[in-house]
């Protein structure tokens, strides 16, 4: 069974990088999904950030897309998410998430393996 | 930007049925996917393509997506159903969630 789980600074300064880590187990990074990440604010609702297919294509939400960089690390199993400049805005629960994949000529898009999620403040 | 509404809050007493809305712009030629998100949790996947239900949900969620409007339905709605609840398409290269529902079950 796929497990994701978060790891990563609680903490981050302002004007400073979030970055963090995703650990995939009981399955390969190299399968036919895209990896994403994606956001909670504090009672708020869910952002995608942003995905990325082992092959090394990304695709990012356009309002996030001069700060974020996602990477997937084969080798180790592992996505990453780095983002930049952050603000107290950027304050969430950061998850990863196994999200779509194509078939023949079809594509599915959903999310559905999550990670428990990592809490991240900014703030000096 | 494609964006997709959801009623803040809906109540329902246990036993009864619960429909929760998402209306977006053409929502019907899209696939909208639904997820389950309870307190201190990670979503859970619950709907997908419409009305596909995932392995190990219980029959009494249904969804259905036509027009501008897309729905999740929980028939005989019980106490562990109370939860927020999202709707989900892709478009243009982008997941987009819906604004989210909280389900309160009275």
């Amino acid at each position: 069974q796929l497990q994701m789980q978060e790891s990563g600074p609680g903490l981050v300064r302002p004007s400073g990088t979030l970055s963090l880590t995703c650990a995939v187990s009981g399955g390969s990074i190299s399968t036919n999904n895209w990896w994403s990440w994606v956001r909670q604010p504090p009672g708020k609702g869910l952002e995608w950030i942003g995905e990325m297919y082992h092959s090394g294509t990304t695709n990012y939400n356009s309002s996030l897309k001069s700060r974020v960089t996602i990477s997937v690390d084969k080798f180790k199993n592992q996505l990453s998410l780095e983002l930049k400049s952050v603000t107290a805005a950027d304050t969430a629960v950061y998850y990863c998430a196994r999200g779509g994949y194509c078939s023949g000529s079809s594509c599915f898009y959903y999310m559905d393996v999550w990670g428990k999620g990592s809490t991240v403040t900014v703030s000096s | 930007s494609y964006e997709l509404t959801q009623p803040p809050s809906v109540s329902v007493s246990p036993g009864q049925t619960a429909t929760i809305t998402c209306s977006g712009d053409k929502l019907g030629d899209k696939y909208v996917c639904w997820y389950q998100q309870k307190p201190g949790q990670s979503p859970v996947l619950v709907i997908n393509e419409d009305s596909e239900r995932r392995s190990g949900i219980p029959e009494r969620f249904s969804g259905s997506n036509s027009g501008n409007t897309a729905s999740l339905t929980i028939s005989g709605t019980q106490a562990m159903d109370e939860a927020d609840y999202y709707c989900q398409v892709w478009d243009t290269g982008a997941y987009i969630f819906g604004t989210g529902t909280k389900l309160t079950v009275l």
